[in-house]
């Protein structure tokens, strides 16, 4: 079935380059989240997408972490200058709206040299 | 801002024992809440959610969840656990209205024969 996709799955660098991962949405599910979740912890809030309002950012750790979303598609997270400590998996969700549930795609796990 | 705290990081339980794992939110504005599971090597899924109306909330596989507005807690129990329930285990909040889903940091499941 069309569940939520990401990319790539697996995705090694070296410390100072840039990465983007990018994550494809259930089609018609208005709201998309990215979260991180280090090796044994929890998931830590990034950024949420909602229709066309204004994404809420106040998760981001660093300004080396941006997202952009185009209309209710696809999602691309871009980590600049990438630092050893930003390794973990990437993971994003989407769903039809506010408090309805996440259905979530199988991660990114990114691994910083 | 909203927080999640789950005080029990992990849970060892003998087979067919009851378990409860706790979960409680920062925060008593109006919340939807949410138990989210992650089996092993499998992605997260949703397990039971509250949004409104009777606060005791049934999964399809034996647990309930209870919200209580008092003590900001939404725990989750089931009577009699079996080995295929050993799993990580998240719950989540997201404020009234329109607000962004928060994770705790999971409570690990193990259930021992």
């Amino acid at each position: 079935g069309a569940g939520v996709s990401q990319s790539p799955s697996n995705k090694v660098t070296e410390k100072g380059k840039d990465v983007e991962l990018r994550c494809d949405p259930i089609s018609g599910h208005t709201a998309l989240y990215w979260y991180r979740q280090r090796l044994g912890q929890g998931l830590e809030f990034l950024i949420y997408f909602q229709g066309n309002s204004a994404p809420d950012k106040s998760g981001l750790p660093s300004d080396r972490f941006s997202a952009e979303r185009t209309g209710e598609s696809v999602s691309t997270l871009t980590i600049q200058r990438t630092q050893q400590e930003d390794s973990a998996v990437y993971l994003c969700a989407s769903n039809l709206g506010w408090g309805n549930e996440q259905f979530f795609g199988p991660g990114t796990r990114l691994t910083v040299l | 801002a909203q927080s999640v705290t789950q005080l029990d990081s992990q849970v060892p339980v003998f087979e067919e024992a009851p378990v409860e794992l706790r979960c409680n939110y920062s925060s008593s504005v109006s919340v939807y809440l949410f138990w989210y599971v992650q089996y092993p090597n499998q992605g997260l899924q949703l397990l039971l959610k509250y949004l409104s109306g009777s606060t005791l909330v049934e999964s399809i596989n034996g647990f309930e969840a209870e919200f209580n507005k008092s003590q900001t807690s939404f725990h989750l129990r089931k009577p009699s656990v079996h080995i295929s329930d050993t799993a990580e285990y998240f719950c989540a909040v997201s404020n009234l209205p329109y607000d962004k889903v928060i994770f705790g940091p999971g409570t690990s499941l193990s259930v021992i024969p």
